[in-house]
């Protein structure tokens, strides 16, 4: 099994509507999860932090995480054709700083 | 504030051929990291620097090379360089305190023939 799994997509989902992206994790010792994204041609940019069973918000943005389940996931509400991009999961793994990132789920917002 | 800049943008090398990737950032961060990403694959590790004066391997750190030059540059060296090896490198830097806040720069297109 992977540390880091998600579904490659691509998720389609129509303007306004809500986007769920979901991310698996083997390592059970995890404190905190990151949400990166990454449009086509750029680099990886932080958008979501967690570190607690629940949910954490930012503006349209709400991840969520069940450490009893090994999971985390990101809802976007109110999808834009702009949020249209590959969103990455990534975990921290084995101290100073190393994050463990999965292969990203491709999300399409249409008009 | 320029954050993370890489050098060169883009290069193409013939198999065999050798090349350093140039890293530098401006936000005084103690961490340097340089990966690779590849379709499907994600962003894969290759070297670490933890601080100024150490550097560690990563995921898929064969056929690289690393230099922690100064806190602020940290390069990476393709000795022979292989079509395997034919990717998107990016830097990133973070502060060793904030795990998982790490900034990333523009990326190195490279192809390998």
């Amino acid at each position: 099994q992977k540390e880091v799994e998600q579904n490659s997509g691509p998720l389609s989902v129509p303007e306004g509507a809500i986007a769920s992206l979901n991310c698996t994790y083997s390592d059970r010792g995890s404190q905190s999860f990151f949400w990166y994204r990454q449009y086509s041609g750029k680099s990886p940019e932080l958008i979501m932090s967690i570190y607690s069973n629940g949910d954490q918000e930012d503006g349209r943005f709400t991840a969520q995480l069940n450490k009893a389940s090994q999971y985390v996931s990101l809802l976007i509400r109110d999808s834009q054709p702009s949020d249209s991009a590959t969103y990455l999961c990534a975990v921290p793994s084995g101290g100073y700083n190393k994050l463990i990132f999965g292969a990203g789920t491709r999300l399409a917002v249409h008009p | 504030n320029a954050g993370v800049t890489q050098t060169p943008k883009f290069q193409v090398l013939k198999t065999g051929q050798s090349m350093t990737l140039q890293c530098a950032q401006d936000m005084n961060h103690n961490s340097m990291y340089w990966y690779r990403q590849d379709p499907g694959m994600g962003l894969r590790l290759i070297y670490y620097s933890a601080s100024e004066g150490t550097t560690d391997k990563g995921e898929v750190p064969n056929g690289y090379n690393v230099s922690r030059l100064n806190k602020r540059e940290f390069s990476l060296r393709l000795e022979s360089a292989a079509p395997s090896q034919t990717s998107v490198y990016f830097c990133a830097s973070s502060e060793r305190q904030v795990t998982g806040e790490q900034y990333f720069g523009p990326g190195t297109r490279l192809t390998v023939t």
